[in-house]
């Protein structure tokens, strides 16, 4: 699976829209990027996926660059509890490969 | 939907013995399951991948022995740490894949192992 590079830490006003970016150059044809979120001693938190093109449901919008290099997920209006660890990964779609590989992650504070 | 849990949620054992933690998928079917395990202030390491009816597959490093896999059904699996010593005190989490190839992975709220 395609390694993922992503911020270590930011900040966010509550109430603003978080961009929380990851570089994925290496990321093949056929691979999904995913994003994850994990609240303090929680399980990880599925936020959305896409492929190729932008995606949006009820938590974020996920932009990914016309070359499939890059991604944002977009938190539109943050709040405290969206505070976490959110993690960047990219999966292959193949069956029987379905493994996920956590990276660091971006540690997201939301500041009142 | 996709609702996973896991019983315990926290555990305190002796050293020596065993711990079982169950993983269930409460509102599907997983023909797949996740074993990772999480260190204080590190991300989460896949230890195994679990198939329904199959053994599991154990990432390089992980102790097949010692890190029994159970999944006996689409919507069980367990995960026996067998003499647990200090150094398995972690935070092991599960996950399952709800279908197969581009579906998602949920993941449980986690099991915290402390070996005294």
């Amino acid at each position: 699976d395609a390694k993922t590079t992503q911020p270590p830490s930011m900040d966010c006003a509550e109430g603003r829209a978080a961009n929380l970016p990851c570089n994925h150059s290496t990321i093949s044809g056929n691979e999904y990027v995913y994003w994850y979120r994990q609240i303090h001693s929680q399980g990880p938190q599925y936020i959305i996926h896409g492929l190729k093109n932008n995606e949006t449901n009820e938590m974020a919008s996920l932009i990914i660059t016309e070359d499939r290099k890059s991604s944002t997920l977009i938190l539109p209006h943050a709040t405290l509890r969206d505070t976490a660890v959110y993690y960047c990964i990219v999966r292959s779609p193949n069956f029987g490969n379905e493994k996920l590989t956590f990276g660091t992650g971006t540690r997201l504070t939301i500041i009142p | 939907g996709a609702v996973v849990s896991q019983h315990p949620s926290w555990v305190i054992c002796k050293s020596g013995t065993s711990v079982k933690i169950e993983c269930r998928s409460l509102d599907f079917q997983a023909t797949t399951m996740f074993w990772y395990r999480q260190f204080p202030k590190q991300s989460l390491m896949l230890m195994a991948t679990s198939n329904e009816g199959s053994k599991a597959t154990y990432e390089q490093g992980v102790e097949k022995d010692k890190f029994l896999i159970n999944h006996a059904s689409l919507t069980l699996s367990t995960l026996t740490v067998t003499s647990a010593h200090p150094e398995d005190s972690s935070f092991y989490i599960c996950s399952a894949l709800r279908g197969a190839g581009t579906d998602t992975q949920y993941f449980g709220p986690g099991t915290r192992l402390t070996v005294l």
